[in-house]
C-alpha cells in the first residue's frame, strides 16, 4: 500500500504570498490531519478532517485554512505569508476517526523570505 | 488540557549501548491513546506504537521496548543493543477524547545520537 504523499515537498515563496500545500492520504483512510513543525515550537496541531468536514482545529490565525475532498485528499491555504509560517508541514492519515495511530508524509518544507 | 514532557533533549550513546528516553503526560481524559514515533533526518514521522490507558501491558517488538505505567503518568521507551540506524529525533505523543478531540499533543521530542 502507498504510503501518505504529499507535494510539493519544498516551496519558496514571498511575504504576502499565498500557498496551498496537497495531501494525498493512504488509500482507505478518511481522516487526515495536518501538523506545523518548528524548531521554536516543536509539532502543533493545525487541523482534522474527516469525511470532507473540519473535525478539529489547532490555535492558528484564520489565514490557515484546509478542505478535503470525496476522495480523502486534502489541500491546506496558507494566506497572506509571514516569516514565522516558515516550517515543515506534516500530513498524516488514518483510517478512522480518534485515537488511531496516525501515518505521517514526508512533509512540506516551506520557507518564506 | 494536554501535556507531554520529554524531560532529555538530546541523549548521545556509543553503539551497543542501551538507551532509555522519559515520557510523562498529563491528561484529564479517562480514555486516552499514548505514541511514539520516529523522525530520521529525511523528516517523516514514522509511527512505532500506540498504547491505549486501559492496557498497562508492557511491550517489546525486536530491540524496542515500552514500559507504561499509569500510576506515574508515564510511557518510556527503551531500545536495546543500539545501533547507528537508530539515531533520529523521538518523539512521545498523546492522544485524548474528551469533547471528540482526538489530535496529537506532541512532546519536544529526544534527539538520540548513536556513535559508531
Amino acid at each position: 500500500k502507498a504510503g501518505v504523499t504529499q507535494t510539493p515537498r519544498y516551496l519558496i515563496k514571498t511575504r504576502g504570498q499565498q500557498v496551498t500545500l496537497s495531501c494525498s492520504p493512504i488509500s482507505g483512510h478518511r481522516s487526515v490531519s495536518w501538523y506545523q513543525q518548528t524548531p521554536g515550537q516543536g509539532l502543533q496541531f493545525l487541523f482534522e478532517y474527516f469525511s470532507e468536514t473540519q473535525r478539529n482545529k489547532g490555535n492558528f490565525p484564520g489565514r490557515f485554512s484546509g478542505r478535503q475532498f470525496s476522495n480523502s485528499r486534502s489541500e491546506m491555504n496558507v494566506s497572506t505569508l509571514e516569516l514565522g509560517d516558515s516550517a515543515l508541514y506534516l500530513c498524516a492519515s488514518s483510517s478512522v476517526l480518534g485515537g488511531h495511530e496516525q501515518y505521517f508524509g514526508p512533509g512540506t518544507r516551506l520557507t518564506v523570505t | 488540557a494536554q501535556k507531554v514532557t520529554q524531560a532529555q533533549t538530546e541523549i548521545s550513546v556509543v553503539e551497543k549501548e542501551d538507551v532509555t528516553l522519559d515520557c510523562v503526560y498529563e491528561t484529564r481524559d479517562t480514555t486516552y491513546y499514548l505514541f511514539w514515533y520516529k523522525q530520521p533526518p529525511s523528516g517523516e514521522l514514522v509511527f512505532l506504537i500506540r498504547r491505549n490507558s486501559f492496557d498497562e501491558q508492557n511491550e517489546i517488538s525486536g530491540r524496542y521496548s515500552w514500559n507504561f505505567q499509569k500510576s506515574t503518568s508515564s510511557f518510556n521507551f527503551t531500545i536495546t543493543a543500539s545501533q547507528v540506524v537508530d539515531s533520529a529525533v523521538y518523539f512521545c505523543a498523546l492522544s485524548g477524547e474528551l469533547y471528540n478531540d482526538y489530535k496529537l499533543s506532541f512532546g519536544a521530542g529526544t534527539t538520540v545520537t548513536v556513535r559508531a
